[in-house]
């Protein structure tokens, strides 16, 4: 397709279980970020890549989140030992390169539910 | 620290009706500002792009405007439609890349 696609749409997990989320940005985007997303309030910045680089990685809330795209290209951000506080939807964007002018495109986004 | 506030929090209208979306930021140190529109069950759709050397935007029945000294930014719905009915989303892009978002203005639009 041509946008920013997400897998899964859905994920329940009981807690204490690892998931993985993934991303798929659009082809020759240079720049990926994840985004989390609570009920009722903005997105909030969780890490952002150029290319296969991990140049910022401040909004990860813990060491149980990781974020990696190893080609360049499919970014998976995994979520360990889940928490109940962990229940979001995540977003990932994509854009052109790293620039001021350009805009991000986002995903429908994976909704992960803790139980 | 950045903090981004959208002013109101949900807006009820009839259609056709002109409606301003208000969007105020605390550090005035930023590269864009850009408007999202969000459905439900839905990610984020890109409406307007400021950079921070324009003032103002436009795309349609869309305008954005943006005072970056004040730290405030408009978005104008002329000739609202039941269509427009979604959460407006304010996010500027300070630092590196990264976008600090609003919580949103949850508009609805009756016909």
């Amino acid at each position: 397709g041509a946008g920013v696609s997400q897998s899964p749409r859905y994920k329940v997990a009981k807690r204490g279980q690892d998931v993985a989320l993934r991303c798929d940005p659009i082809s020759g985007h240079v720049s990926l970020f994840w985004y989390q997303q609570a009920l009722g309030q903005g997105p909030e910045f969780l890490t952002y890549f150029q290319n296969e680089a991990q140049l910022d990685k401040s909004g990860l809330p813990s060491d149980r989140f990781f974020a990696e795209r190893p080609e360049g290209s499919v970014s998976t951000l995994k979520i360990q030992r889940t928490q109940q506080e962990d229940s979001a939807v995540y977003l990932c964007a994509s854009s052109l390169q790293d620039s001021s002018n350009q805009p991000q495109h986002f995903g429908d986004g994976t909704r992960l539910s803790i139980l | 620290k950045q903090e981004v506030t959208q002013i109101p929090a949900a807006l009820s209208v009839p259609e056709g009706e002109n409606l301003v979306l208000n969007c105020s930021f605390t550090d005035s140190a930023i590269y864009n500002l850009q408007w999202f529109r969000q459905d439900p069950g839905k990610g984020l759709t890109s409406l307007l792009l400021i950079q921070s050397s324009q003032r103002e935007q436009t795309s349609g029945r869309l305008n954005a405007s943006l005072d970056k000294s004040s730290g405030r930014s408009t978005l104008y719905i002329a000739a609202s439609q039941p269509g427009d009915s979604a959460t407006y989303l304010c996010a500027v892009r300070g630092g590196y890349s990264t976008l600090t978002f609003g919580k949103g203005t949850m508009l609805l639009v009756s016909p």
